[in-house]
């Protein structure tokens, strides 16, 4: 089973540039997640997908970033324009249900300078 | 609030001694409560723990989780080097929701 793949692994912009993330959760795995993680921190939720539908983005910054996931499968998060205090690791998880755990992709290092 | 609160946040320790990591929880509609071991990328999946009492156990690591006080431990003997790491607690709440703590940041020295 392949699992979570997400792109680009590192990213370094100036800031007020935009910048996107793409993830492909495992297939099956209807829910997906896309999470944070500051240095020492343990991962946020930004928001969570249930197939298409966004469920929860209640900690998303909409002011400067959007995401999608057409046709319920692949992700993309994008941060328009980034702020130096967007440098962090972009996470994304998905889950084939309740009962079952998260598998994380190996996320987005951004770096904004 | 919901919240997921895990202790030490630091712990240094030399190789062959036991260490005993907290997690605990305040959330409506607990589900179920995760461990993760993230090393330099992506968190991998340790134990999922449900029901209150039971410990699982997978080679020199073990947790339990214990639903009258909120909380779990997560227990390494004999620790290795190769155990350092950043250990995540994860509490799944309501539907899919999936709060985690801070961590704990595991160094084992030679």
């Amino acid at each position: 089973e392949a699992g979570v793949v997400q792109s680009p692994r590192y990213k370094i912009i100036e800031k007020k540039q935009p910048v996107a993330f793409w993830c492909n959760p495992i297939s099956g795995h209807n829910t997906l997640y896309w999470y944070r993680q500051n240095l020492g921190q343990g991962p946020e939720l930004l928001i969570r997908y249930e197939n298409e539908e966004a469920v929860d983005d209640s900690q998303l910054p909409k002011d400067r970033f959007s995401a999608e996931r057409l046709k319920g499968v692949d992700s993309t998060l994008k941060i328009q324009p980034a702020e130096l205090g967007d440098s962090a690791v972009y996470l994304c998880a998905s889950r084939k249900g309740v009962g079952s755990p998260l598998h994380f992709g190996n996320g987005t290092r951004l770096t904004v300078t | 609030e919901d919240k997921v609160v895990q202790s030490p946040l630091s712990l240094v320790v030399h190789e062959g001694d036991t260490v005993t990591l907290n997690c605990s929880y305040e959330v409506t509609n607990f589900r179920s409560l995760l461990w993760y071991k993230q090393e330099k990328k992506a968190p991998t999946f340790l134990f999922m723990l449900t029901s209150s009492g039971i410990e699982k156990k997978s080679g020199r690591l073990s947790s339990i989780l214990d639903k009258k006080e909120l909380s779990s431990i997560l227990n390494i003997t004999a620790t290795q080097t190769g155990d350092s790491a950043i250990y995540l607690c994860a509490v799944a709440y309501n539907n899919n929701d999936m709060r985690f703590g801070a961590g704990t940041r595991l160094t084992v020295k030679p």
